[in-house]
């Protein structure tokens, strides 16, 4: 079974500058998650999607940053401007629930250098 | 008050002993409980989970849960070098995953 999918794998750009990143579940996955995780710290969570409906948000900047699902499979992550503050790496993960079953598969993660 | 809080270490054992993390987590009505294992440069890889109270095993992990304490750790027996990692306590509740900063650890061969 193929895992979560996540590109670039790296991305280094100035501040003020935009970025994107796209993330492709795990096949079957209606639960899609972006999280950003600082140096040191764990994972924080800024969007969850189910199918292609954001089901919470709450910690996502909107000023600068959105998300999208179309179709329910894939989604972007984009930064516009970027700050040197959201220098990390930004998790995707999809999850299937079910009666026994609630875990969440990681993706290889965009490592995001903003000078 | 964090949702999730965890020794962010570092903590070192030496090879061979049995390695023990610590996780508290503040919301009672959580439901779901995991264990995750980082890599320097890797994402997270889950390792346990366990959903009610008392303990769980697999291999040389064991994972305990205590809810009335809201409690949750994760041993290691007979730690190898190859487990020198970032471990992350992980609690869902309402489908939300909520993450611990994370304990890193260290064995020493």
């Amino acid at each position: 079974e193929a895992g979560v999918a996540q590109s670039p794998r790296y991305k280094i750009i100035e501040k003020r500058q935009s970025v994107a990143f796209w993330c492709n579940p795990i096949s079957g996955h209606a639960t899609l998650y972006w999280y950003q995780q600082i140096l040191g710290q764990g994972p924080k969570l800024l969007i969850q999607f189910q199918n292609n409906g954001v089901v919470d948000d709450s910690q996502l900047p909107k000023d600068r940053f959105s998300a999208e699902r179309l179709k329910g499979v894939d989604s972007t992550l984009k930064i516009q401007p970027a700050k040197l503050e959201d220098s990390a790496v930004y998790l995707c993960a999809s999850a299937w629930f079910g009666p026994s079953t609630d875990t969440q598969y990681f993706g290889p993660g965009t490592r995001l250098t903003v000078l | 008050q964090k949702e999730v809080e965890q020794n962010s270490g570092p903590l070192s054992v030496p090879e061979g002993a049995i390695a023990s993390l610590n996780c508290t987590y503040s919301d009672r009505g959580s439901q779901s409980f995991f264990w995750y294992r980082q890599y320097s440069g890797k994402s997270p890889e889950l390792i346990m989970s366990i959903y009610s109270n008392g303990d769980k095993e697999d291999g040389r992990f064991t994972a305990q849960l205590n809810k009335a304490s809201q409690y949750v750790s994760l041993l290691i027996r007979d730690s190898q070098p190859s487990d020198s990692a970032t471990y992350l306590c992980a609690v869902t509740g309402a489908q939300k995953l909520v993450f611990g900063q994370g304990t890193r650890l260290t064995i020493n061969p």
